[in-house]
């Protein structure tokens, strides 16, 4: 498997643009998770899906945050209108549930708005 | 509100020496830890675990140890080579329903091992 597939690496876009991440999970895993990471916060959960359904989302920052999953091998993140404070790393995991959980995660995608 | 701490933002060791990583964590409902390690321009990538069963958990050169009572949990590299230079989120996972399965995490040490 070539694990879990993000795109695009990079993304500078202008304030008030959309911005859409895009995340292919790991084949047969059941969770997906997103990430940002920013030197203020580290690492944090914005929304965990379970079986393609929105278990968690008391991560995403504000209503400008959407993240969908239409199907088991294809989620989104949507930032609409962007912000310059949204520029971070934003990463997405996947993993297989069971109570000694790890989760594997794509490369990222460097997000800068300018 | 930060459940998983890792209070040193940096460490720096000598190359075949031991390094040391420390977390701590508030929830105690917490019952497994995870440790991942993440270089430049990378995705982090799992390291090693353990349950709240053990206190215990050696996997090669990394050893991580576990102490419940002090919530207090510590990953051993020895000895530390070059390579093992990166960034070391401690990681945390546990509790009731949906959370159960969500990882909370440390904001990192990174670890320079010097040659």
């Amino acid at each position: 498997d070539a694990g879990v597939i993000q795109s695009p690496r990079h993304e500078v876009t202008e304030m008030g643009q959309e911005v859409t991440l895009r995340c292919k999970p790991i084949s047969g895993h059941n969770s997906l998770f997103w990430y940002r990471q920013t030197m203020m916060r580290g690492l944090e959960l914005l929304i965990y899906f379970n079986n393609n359904v929105p278990i968690d989302d008391s991560g995403m920052p504000e209503d400008r945050f959407s993240a969908k999953m239409p199907n088991a091998s294809f989620s989104t993140l949507k930032i609409q209108p962007s912000e310059p404070r949204d520029s971070a790393v934003y990463f997405c995991a996947s993993s297989l549930i069971s109570w000694n959980t790890e989760a594997f995660f794509g490369q990222g995608t460097r997000l800068t708005v300018v | 509100d930060q459940q998983v701490k890792q209070n040193s933002p940096s460490l720096s060791v000598q190359e075949g020496r031991i390094s040391i990583l420390n977390c701590d964590y508030t929830n105690s409902m917490f019952d497994y830890f995870l440790w991942y390690k993440k270089y430049p321009a990378e995705g982090p990538t799992f390291l090693i675990s353990i349950s709240s069963i053990k206190d215990k958990n050696e996997d090669g050169r990394f050893t991580v140890f576990l102490n419940k009572s002090a919530k207090h949990l510590s990953l051993h590299i020895v000895p530390s080579q070059p390579g093992d230079s990166a960034v070391y989120f401690c990681a945390a996972s546990g509790g009731s329903g949906g959370s159960n399965y969500k990882l909370t995490f440390g904001k990192g040490t990174l670890l320079t091992v010097n040659p």
